[in-house]
């Protein structure tokens, strides 16, 4: 199946710094990109939506000040967390859709997960 | 976006099929239904989609009434490795900007 690549897959920065993200679709042109947090023992939330050439849809009650995102291509999308805290420590996924017409666009692919922690 | 509606746990021995039913009562016509499993500290993983009848792959099935306002995912001969957090998804696939929205998802936990 297609990859979608999420670096780092852990970082662990201090309070007040920015962190980047980055979400890679390898063998695929994606055309919109998911970025969703998750807690312990909880379900993903959605964060936001990114179109590659538009700027990002967020979900309600997402700060796009705090939560950056950049869908500079077909193949790339990279989420900041700015000026970090403790509580935005979390587990951060990115998923990526494919260009409509491919047999993949039926499905999302998620990367493999960035663990944040905010010390 | 319609809701769905998973039994939050469930538990299984190995060699058992399980079946995990998810309640979308509100589906609408263009909607596909999409289940993905997540084992901790990884990203969701893409098992089976259907619209209706069954659908069957190499790892589940997939089983959609008539009126599809629930689906059923089987599994069949879990194993230990199959203990995970499953997830239905309910949505126009075929819509730009489709979004993937989580449920609270089944945790289902294989024994020995």
């Amino acid at each position: 199946g297609a990859v979608v690549s999420q670096h780092p897959s852990r970082v662990i920065c201090k309070s007040g710094t920015s962190v980047k993200i980055e979400c890679r679709s390898l063998d695929f042109q994606a055309t919109t990109m998911f970025w969703y947090r998750q807690f312990p023992k909880q379900s993903l939330m959605l964060m936001a939506t990114s179109n590659e050439g538009s700027k990002a849809t967020y979900e309600q009650g997402v700060e796009k000040d705090k939560f950056l995102i950049n869908h500079a291509s077909l193949t790339l999308s990279t989420l900041t967390v700015t000026s970090a805290h403790p509580e935005d420590s979390s587990f951060y996924i990115c998923s990526a859709r494919a260009r409509t017409g491919l047999r993949s666009d039926t499905e999302a692919f998620f990367g493999q997960g960035t663990r944040l922690t905010v010390v | 976006l319609a809701k769905t509606t998973q039994p939050i746990s469930m538990d299984s021995y190995e060699g058992q099929e399980v079946n995990i039913t998810c309640s979308h009562n509100n589906i609408a016509t263009n909607d596909y239904i999409t289940w993905y499993q997540q084992f901790p500290s990884q990203g969701p993983r893409f098992i089976i989609q259907g619209y209706k009848t069954k659908v069957t792959n190499e790892v589940a099935s997939l089983f959609i009434p008539a009126d599809r306002k629930s689906s059923t995912l089987s599994l069949p001969r879990v194993s230990l490795s199959d203990t995970a957090v499953y997830y239905c998804l309910v949505g126009d696939i075929n819509t730009g900007g489709f979004k993937t929205i989580f449920g609270a998802g089944t945790r289902l936990f294989v024994k020995a």
